[in-house]
């Protein structure tokens, strides 16, 4: 059972770029998250879905799109990329709100 | 505002030693609050779930407590080991909706 698979797992871009970082899980999950971490601070929460066709804007969406058109598949996409956007991505997944199963993280560095 | 405070920041233990971690949440209404470990390059794994009308629950050698009345909740790791380097996180969901609420964790190292 693979889980919450999150690639690529390393990326760098160059300022201005544009990318989508995938995110799939296999655990038939209705609600999926994307969170970014910095170093020292909490998970802030980009967007999530409650199912397919259906997106929300998290904490700080600024930058970001995404878009949930199968119930396995959740890709980030980041236009125009800047250095405040390095940071590491986080997939998550949960059944109606319960617990969270995570990806391993895709480390973003912006230059 | 929904907010999640953990103590210590970081903290360095040798092995064989218990700890203890704290949470403190402002989340309301309260629905469960969750401890999850972060090793270094890895994402989240859940440890334990605590609802409401739970005090007390155990994982191996981690151990759980919730005060929902002063809104507290510590976890307790007896006779650390090596493997047990990592950051601990408190994760608060509140009742009706679909977000976590998240603490900045703590960073615990173990020396041999």
């Amino acid at each position: 059972n693979a889980g919450v698979t999150q690639t690529p797992k390393f990326r760098i871009l160059k300022i201005g770029q544009s990318m989508t970082l995938q995110c799939a899980q296999d655990m038939n999950h209705n609600y999926m998250y994307w969170y970014r971490q910095d170093p020292g601070m909490g998970l802030k929460l980009i967007y999530y879905s409650v199912g397919a066709g259906i997106t929300d804007k998290g904490e700080v969406p600024n930058g970001y799109n995404v878009s949930r058109s199968t119930t396995e598949d959740f890709p980030l996409r980041l236009e125009l990329a800047a250095p405040s956007q390095t940071s590491v991505y986080f997939c998550a997944s949960s059944y109606e709100g319960g617990e969270l199963f995570f990806g391993e993280g895709s480390r973003l560095t912006v230059l | 505002k929904n907010q999640v405070e953990q103590s210590p920041q970081s903290l360095i233990i040798l092995e064989g030693k218990n700890c203890t971690l704290q949470c403190n949440y402002t989340v309301s209404p309260f629905s469960n609050l969750r401890w999850y470990k972060q090793d270094t390059g890895r994402g989240p794994v859940s440890l334990t779930i605590m609802t409401f009308s739970e005090n007390t629950k155990s994982n191996g050698r981690y151990t759980a407590t919730l005060d929902a009345d002063t809104k507290q909740s510590s976890l307790h790791i007896t006779a650390s080991q090596l493997s047990d380097s990592a950051s601990y996180i408190c994760v608060v969901s509140a009742w009706g909706t679909y977000k976590y609420i998240f603490g900045t964790g703590t960073r615990l190292k173990v020396l041999a």
